[in-house]
């Protein structure tokens, strides 16, 4: 079975810095997909970006970008200038490429706060 | 665009009661997904239908039950509640035709709350 793992619980930054969040993952597969998803307060959750394993380069979308390195299993989010919208729980997941197996398996999550 | 429209949005229940939460998906998406998720926990996977019939099962509790319909709409039939099924419910629909269309979009969530 896979495992998502966040390491950090909290990470803090402060507005229009650039925050690091990481994600690693086991897996056997070497076909699957990668995400980050973000919910607010508001709990909806809104997917960030993603990643498709076949894929060396990294994927970016405006602000956010990750650092994805297959060989080490690690699945990094980077934001860039960050905002006080940006404030929220992020969870990185995964996604088998399989027929079978395509629900979402999440990490933990790392709750994201924006200093003004 | 129209996104996963979840229904109802909150529910209050007492124990040994029966909910029932609807999930209607992105138009021309035909597989759902059920997801559960506890207080400070991370979303865990219940159940998964693709074409109406079922693909995928998790830790989904016998009590527990869902189906998909002829328009693409699912149902989760929750019977004999119990105070550990207070969770946030996401629904959640793809288009699973490989490549970028595959991500799966959540609705808003059904908030169950048992008494």
């Amino acid at each position: 079975a896979q495992t998502v793992t966040q390491s950090q619980p909290e990470m803090s930054v402060q507005e229009a810095e650039t925050v690091t969040l990481s994600c690693t993952y086991d897996t056997s597969e070497s076909d699957y997909y990668l995400f980050w998803y973000k919910q607010p307060p508001s709990r909806q959750m809104i997917l960030v970006i993603r990643q498709e394993a076949y894929k060396q380069q990294n994927a970016t979308e405006n602000r956010f970008s990750v650092n994805f390195q297959k060989a080490a299993k690690s699945f990094s989010l980077k934001i860039s200038d960050s905002q006080l919208g940006d404030a929220a729980m992020y969870f990185c997941a995964y996604r088998s490429a399989s027929n079978a197996g395509n629900m979402l398996t999440f990490g933990g999550g790392t709750r994201l706060m924006v200093k003004p | 665009a129209a996104g996963v429209i979840q229904s109802p949005r909150h529910l209050i229940k007492e124990k040994r009661e029966t909910a029932t939460l609807k999930c209607y998906p992105i138009p021309r998406h035909d597989t759902v997904y059920w997801y559960q998720q506890g207080p400070g926990q991370d979303p865990q996977f219940l159940i998964s239908f693709y074409e109406k019939m079922q693909s995928d099962k998790g830790s989904i509790p016998d009590r527990f039950s869902a189906q998909q319909f002829s328009d693409y709409h699912s149902e989760l039939n929750m019977s004999s509640l119990e105070l550990g099924d207070s969770a946030l419910y996401f629904c959640a629909s793809s288009f699973p035709s490989g490549g970028s269309t595959d991500t799966q979009y959540f609705g808003p969530g059904t908030r169950l709350t048992v008494l």
